[in-house]
């Protein structure tokens, strides 16, 4: 398994402004991803954070929204730029460990953001 | 485009009941199967997982995965108050050579007393 913190746990941000989530896995790890999860919803993949290169975004996600880094095979961030109320949501740091002939994913416990 | 079906639910079952969890997925390559629980505020915590056709039990849980239907369920023996929660089916799907997961909206389970 993998021990995965996230900070800030919670932050209330004004429009326009932009937040940093740090993300710290106990161990080096190869894969490692960017969720969002709306109130009531499910999950929604952001981007996977690569080691060494540019973020690799899903569909309605952009760099400029959503600037991801990826120094080490540890550590990662996430930033929300220039939020709007829209990006009130939780936001979860995810890695995929092989084991036994498969991968499993494991999650931070989350940043919860409100933009008022 | 590649899809986890889930009934959202709520699914209501009486303390001791067995609760039965459903879910579809679109992609026939699909390699490993999850089952996560999320307390409300809570983020997703790997319970089960399954990657062979047939039955795997864990304690209370049995995940079922039939890839010629392309269906995976959760079986939740003995039910009780605490396994209130919602229960995400994840696939991950291998995707240019990365396994990308694929999460379904997720089922609320509501155990009564």
């Amino acid at each position: 398994s993998a021990v995965i913190s996230q900070k800030p746990s919670r932050d209330i941000c004004q429009r326009g402004t932009s937040l940093t989530i740090q993300c710290q896995v106990d161990s080096q790890v190869t894969m490692m991803f960017w969720y969002r999860q709306q109130p009531g919803q499910s999950l929604t993949l952001i981007a996977t954070a690569n080691q060494g290169s540019e973020a690799t975004y899903e569909s309605g996600f952009v760099i400029d929204k959503f600037p991801i880094s990826r120094p080490n095979l540890t550590f990662s961030t996430l930033t929300v730029s220039n939020m709007s109320p829209e990006d009130s949501s939780i936001y979860l740091c995810s890695v995929l460990i092989w084991w036994q002939g498969a991968y499993e994913q494991y999650f931070g416990p989350g940043t919860r953001l409100t933009v008022t | 485009q590649k899809e986890v079906e889930q009934n959202s639910g709520p699914l209501s079952v009486p303390e001791g009941a067995i609760a039965s969890l459903n879910c579809t997925y679109s992609d026939r390559g699909s390699q490993s199967f999850f089952w996560y629980r999320q307390y409300s505020g809570k983020s997703p915590e790997l319970i089960m997982f399954i990657y062979s056709n047939g039955d795997k039990e864990d304690g209370r849980f049995t995940a079922q995965l039939n890839k010629a239907s392309q269906y995976v369920s959760l079986l939740i023996r003995d039910s009780q108050p605490s396994d209130s929660a919602t229960y995400l089916c994840a696939v991950n799907e291998k995707t240019g050579g990365s396994y990308i997961p694929t999460f379904g909206r997720g089922t609320s389970l509501i155990v009564h007393p």
